[in-house]
């Protein structure tokens, strides 16, 4: 299984602190990307890395990605209570795959 | 910014009734997905769908299960017999150019089978 995994569970900051976030998956992939889900809602697509791609930022938002250790980390600066939501990482897989793998999540709460 | 619809948001179905989630893509994407969401479980997939064929699909995707997408705009998901199981909320989701971008998904319908 290629399936990936958060850690922490759940994370609980102040408004203003960073939130860092972690993946670990166990298989080689092309991608990662992580997404973010609003309680009872659907899933948006926040930033992709490919495999051959260290690092990226988009925003406040800023990923790693570690090939060799098999995981990738999700830092929000600057947090914001609208940033109050459950982030999983999901990775697409090198076989032809056509299919995200999503890991638990990580619930993050932002208090004002 | 472009959407990806679905409906209903919530249906409550009597155990052994077939069911049929609808979704409406994004006009000029191609790849077609459908994801479910036991609640507190992560995200599964569910199945692929590319050139109006299944281009992969999960062991959850068994022969109770079925996609078409009957006029170029609609995407469905059929449920034939509905078990308690299957309650879960269903995501479709599409993609201009497949995995390797990021997907668009929709707000989700909550499947509640009793």
């Amino acid at each position: 299984s290629q399936q990936g995994e958060e850690d922490p569970q759940a994370l609980s900051i102040q408004e203003g602190e960073n939130a860092t976030m972690n993946c670990s998956y166990k298989t080689s992939i092309n991608n990662l990307q992580w997404y973010r889900q609003n309680s009872g809602r659907g899933l948006v697509h926040l930033i992709l890395i490919r495999s051959n791609e260290r690092e990226k930022h988009s925003g406040r938002l800023r990923v790693t990605l570690d090939t060799s250790k098999k995981s990738s980390s999700l830092l929000i600066t600057a947090s914001r209570a609208a940033d109050t939501a459950s982030y999983f990482c999901a990775t697409v897989g090198i076989q032809g795959a056509q299919k995200l793998v999503f890991g638990q999540g990580t619930r993050l709460t932002i208090n004002p | 910014e472009p959407e990806v619809t679905q409906t209903p948001s919530h249906q409550v179905t009597q155990m052994g009734q077939e069911v049929i989630l609808r979704c409406v893509p994004i006009s000029n994407h191609l790849y077609f997905y459908w994801y479910r969401q036991i609640l507190g479980q992560k995200v599964e997939f569910l199945v692929s769908f590319y050139n109006n064929e299944i281009s992969e699909k999960s062991e959850i995707f068994d022969d109770q299960f079925s996609v078409e997408r009957p006029d170029g705009s609609n995407f469905t998901l059929k449920i034939r017999s509905t078990k308690l199981e299957d309650s879960a909320m269903y995501f479709c989701a599409s993609s201009e150019i497949g995995v390797w971008y990021g997907y668009t998904f929709g707000s989700g319908t909550r499947l509640t089978v009793v």
